[in-house]
């Protein structure tokens, strides 16, 4: 069956626009999870979606936003871009919230900010 | 305030020989770990976890160890082998936090022939 996919897979954007990136859960996952990996922070968690609505939320600005529509599929939103938005950004789905190991994670989309 | 540490950024090993990857965390919160493991280019991919109420887990050439008086995980790989070169990551979860991880920074195995 056909993995997480994200969209796209690299994006360059000046500072100041906003970008919308995309990912399509496994079929039949109903929690999607959102992740930024930067050299200097790791992996950082950014939020979590379960049948539409946010059930968890990590320590990052009200530029940052997402939301889950009724397939599942996950979006993210990053406006005002800042240089330092420049990271992978990763999505895993599970089949409901459980605790990691249910989760399979895409190949993220690869942003730049220049 | 990194709650997951992974100190040593890479490691060093012979092919044949055992691997020995370290996490320290600083939240008594945690009640579920985890490790991954990242080839460039591509996700995190699940490898083995354990919970706070059990010290040992194994799977096959993977055994996770968990020291919770010391805040201490390992994940040991015997042998190591040189598809196992990759990026691991620790990360932890607490109670009810569902898909949210704390993720260490990562070490970079790199297993010669």
């Amino acid at each position: 069956k056909a993995g997480v996919t994200q969209t796209p897979r690299y994006l360059i954007k000046t500072r100041g626009q906003q970008v919308t990136l995309s990912c399509s859960p496994i079929s039949g996952h109903r929690s999607v999870s959102w992740y930024q990996q930067t050299p200097g922070q790791g992996l950082q968690f950014l939020f979590e979606y379960f049948s539409e609505t946010q059930r968890n939320k990590g320590n990052f600005p009200g530029r940052f936003s997402g939301r889950q529509f009724s397939n599942s599929r996950s979006e993210m939103n990053v406006s005002t871009l800042e240089l330092g938005d420049s990271a992978l950004y990763l999505c895993a789905s599970s089949l409901g919230p459980g605790q990691g190991q249910g989760y399979t994670f895409g190949s993220g989309t690869r942003l730049t900010v220049v | 305030d990194q709650q997951v540490k992974q100190n040593s950024p890479s490691l060093s090993v012979q092919e044949g020989r055992i691997s020995i990857l370290n996490c320290d965390y600083t939240n008594s919160m945690f009640d579920y770990f985890l490790w991954y493991k990242k080839y460039p280019a591509e996700g995190p991919t699940f490898l083995i976890s354990i919970s706070s109420i059990k010290d040992k887990n194994e799977d096959g050439r993977f055994t996770v160890f968990l020291n919770k008086s010391a805040k201490h995980l390992s994940l040991h790989i015997v042998p190591s082998q040189p598809g196992d070169s990759a990026v691991y990551f620790c990360a932890a979860s607490g109670p009810n936090q569902g898909g949210k991880l704390i993720f260490g920074q990562g070490t970079e195995l790199s297993v010669k022939p």
